[in-house]
């Protein structure tokens, strides 16, 4: 079974500075995607960025962007210029494609969170 | 364009009731994947609605049912609630046949047994 794992269960960041959050899963797919998922205090998840396993290239939304290192199966993600609107938990998930075309999609495979402050 | 949403937003009830819990998928969507958020923990996956059928099933017991509708808005039911069904309830919105396979939360509904 897949399993993603964060191994940092809070971290500070100043305003401004940037920081980078880890994840590693474990699979023995060899397509899949992964996400990272802000919830604010207010609960919404929000998708920040995502990745498709067969993209060499890292993905890159604005202030925020990915390391994939899928030999290492990991996917840590940078935020720069932090502000403090980034306040929130963060998290990555693991997604499998659907088995067969016109059937449903994967389900997301969820870590347990990094809760990311950001200081003035 | 209307996101995901959830009614209610909390509950109360007592263990060995039942509940209901509604979503209606983004606009354009037609699947809802659900999930339960435990206190401090990440989303746990557990089933999801495509054609009015359960398509996948995490692992949660026959106590959690669930239902969709024609319309794409779907129902989270849970039978002879426990105290640990205590948690915030996730719908999750997408779009089978898209591309991007991203799934769109709602703000959730916060479930407590007492």
């Amino acid at each position: 079974a897949q399993t993603v794992t964060q191994s940092q269960p809070e971290m500070s960041v100043q305003e401004a500075e940037t920081v980078t959050l880890s994840c590693t899963y474990d699979t023995s797919e060899n397509n899949y995607y992964l996400f990272w998922y802000k919830q604010p205090p207010s609960r919404q998840m929000i998708l920040v960025i995502r990745q498709e396993a067969y993209k060499q290239q890292n993905a890159t939304e604005n202030r925020f962007s990915v390391n994939f290192q899928k030999a290492a199966k990991s996917f840590s993600l940078k935020i720069s210029d932090s502000q403090l609107g980034d306040t929130a938990m963060y998290f990555c998930a693991f997604m499998n494609p659907p088995m067969n075309y016109g059937g449903s999609q994967g389900n997301l495979i969820f870590g347990k969170g990094t809760k990311l402050s950001v200081k003035p | 364009d209307a996101g995901v949403t959830q009614s209610p937003t909390h509950l109360i009830k007592t263990r060995g009731q039942q509940v209901t819990l509604r979503c209606s998928p983004k606009s354009g969507h037609d699947t809802v994947s659900w999930y339960q958020q435990a206190l401090g923990q990440g989303p746990q996956f557990i089933f999801q609605y495509y054609e009015e059928e359960e398509r996948q099933r995490g692992n949660f017991p026959d106590r959690f049912s669930g239902h969709q509708f024609p319309n794409y808005s779907s129902e989270l039911n849970v039978n002879a609630l426990l105290l640990g069904d205590s948690a915030l309830y996730l719908c999750a919105s997408s779009l089978t046949r898209g591309v991007s396979y991203e799934q769109y939360f709602g703000p959730g509904t916060r479930l407590t047994v007492t």
